[in-house]
């Protein structure tokens, strides 16, 4: 498809363990954002990459929290020894480079359930 | 920090109905403002994009406009069907930052 594609749609797991969620962006966007949804709290930041680079990393909640981007395309995100705090919807964006008149382009999240 | 806020959180309306959604924010420098629509268990679907030099943007029956000095954004929409029912969100880019500031949504629904 064409669109931001994300995977897996939905993961439980127990606490403590690491889970790795991955995004796919659209052909030829080289910016791409991480947010969290949680109840409550709304849509907040995480990290941000432009090519393979993350000059933002400054919404990351703590170091359990990692990303990479490889190749200028796909993107994970590593959350290492969950806690139940950690449950919430992850979203990733992405958009091309002039990012003042493009807008960002969201996949449909993974839904994460920690026991 | 740049804080958006959007007003009410829930508006029920009977079909046919215009809606007004509102949306503030506190730092004008801002370079576009966003209006996304999220259904359930969905991501986010951009709806409309203004930018900071614009005053409003269309895509048939929406309307958004933007008044960067007073900090607000208002999306009309005309004529609402049950399909609209959504929770709709704002964000903003700040100028100098990358991510978008998020409001916390306003769930519409439209009653057949």
């Amino acid at each position: 498809g064409a669109g931001v594609s994300q995977s897996p749609s939905n993961k439980v797991t127990e606490k403590g363990k690491d889970v790795e969620l991955r995004c796919d962006p659209i052909s030829g966007h080289t910016a791409l954002y991480w947010y969290r949804q949680s109840l409550g709290q709304g849509l907040e930041f995480l990290i941000y990459f432009q090519g393979n680079s993350a000059p933002d990393k400054s919404g990351l909640p703590s170091d359990r929290f990692s990303a990479e981007r490889t190749g200028g395309s796909v993107s994970t995100l590593t959350i290492q020894r969950t806690q139940q705090e950690d449950s919430a919807v992850y979203l990733c964006a992405s958009s091309s480079p002039n990012y003042s008149n493009q807008p960002q382009h969201f996949g449909d999240g993974t839904r994460l359930s920690i026991l | 920090k740049q804080e958006v806020t959007q007003i009410p959180a829930a508006l029920s309306v009977p079909e046919g109905e215009n809606l007004v959604l509102n949306c503030s924010f506190t730092d004008s420098a801002i370079y576009n403002l966003q209006w996304f629509r999220q259904d359930p268990g969905k991501g986010l679907t951009s709806l409309l994009l203004i930018q900071s030099s614009q005053r409003e943007q269309t895509s048939g029956r929406l309307n958004a406009s933007l008044d960067k000095s007073s900090g607000r954004s208002t999306l009309y929409i005309a004529a609402s069907q049950p399909g609209d029912s959504a929770t709709y969100l704002c964000a903003v880019g700040v100028l100098g930052d990358y991510k978008l500031s998020f409001g916390a949504g306003t769930t519409v629904t439209v009653r057949a």
